[in-house]
């Protein structure tokens, strides 16, 4: 499977500032995913991140406040924006072939908002 | 709604047990199913994956079983290990769309 990264791993921000979290893979793939995984708890999809084009954003995720970019097949960031104490979470980005269904998941960052 | 569930928050075997982790899914359309494991500090690691079109999926010391009659989906870990402790999450996906549905997660600790 494909080897993926994220940067940064952690970190510790503001409130009212923005991060930018990077996701990159070592091939080409057709899908990339951005989820988030608030304190304890399951795996809840953002967006599909879409290559040239408009990310796709799941009930209760707006552009304005996840921004996605994805202007190649190996690379997506999502930026998390005007944070809040209520967005530390881990997020993480996962990829899948093209007519693949299994997603494979990077390490994730771990976001804490003071 | 759309939603899949696990029956127990934690598990707690002794080395060399079975484990068996059990889910429980609510959409009846949907035709895959993944079991991923997440040790922590670190991103969920695919495990296994079965169709809807199966029942049972083996791997390496690890049995899916997939129950379409009562929408319930289970991981039976072989001689557990140690290395096994971690938070399970089984996650379906329907055959409209591309997202995964994850359930809540059953941790599970491995004494020796």
């Amino acid at each position: 499977s494909a080897v993926i990264s994220q940067k940064p791993s952690r970190d510790i921000c503001q409130r009212g500032t923005s991060l930018t979290i990077q996701c990159q893979v070592d091939s080409q793939v057709t899908m990339m995913f951005w989820y988030r995984q608030q304190p304890g708890q399951s795996l809840t999809l953002i967006a599909t991140a879409n290559q040239g084009s408009e990310a796709t954003y799941e009930s209760g995720f707006v552009i304005d406040k996840f921004p996605i970019s994805r202007p190649n097949l190996t690379f997506s960031t999502l930026t998390v924006s005007n944070m809040s104490p209520e967005d530390s979470s881990i997020y993480l980005c996962s990829v899948a072939g093209t007519g693949q269904e299994t997603q494979y998941f990077g390490p994730g960052t771990r976001l804490l908002v003071l | 709604g759309e939603s899949v569930g696990l029956h127990l928050p934690t598990l707690s075997v002794q080395e060399g047990d079975n484990s068996i982790i059990n889910c429980a899914y609510s959409n009846s359309a949907s035709d895959y199913f993944i079991w991923y494991k997440q040790e922590s500090g670190k991103g969920p690691q695919f495990i296994i994956d079965i169709r809807s079109n199966m029942d049972k999926r083996q791997g390496q010391r690890v049995t899916v079983l997939l129950n379409k009659t009562v929408k319930h989906l289970s991981l039976q870990i072989a001689a557990t290990q140690p290395g096994d402790s971690a938070v399970y999450f089984c996650a379906e996906k329907s055959p409209r769309g591309t997202a995964l549905i994850f359930g809540k997660g059953t941790t599970l600790s491995v004494s020796s």
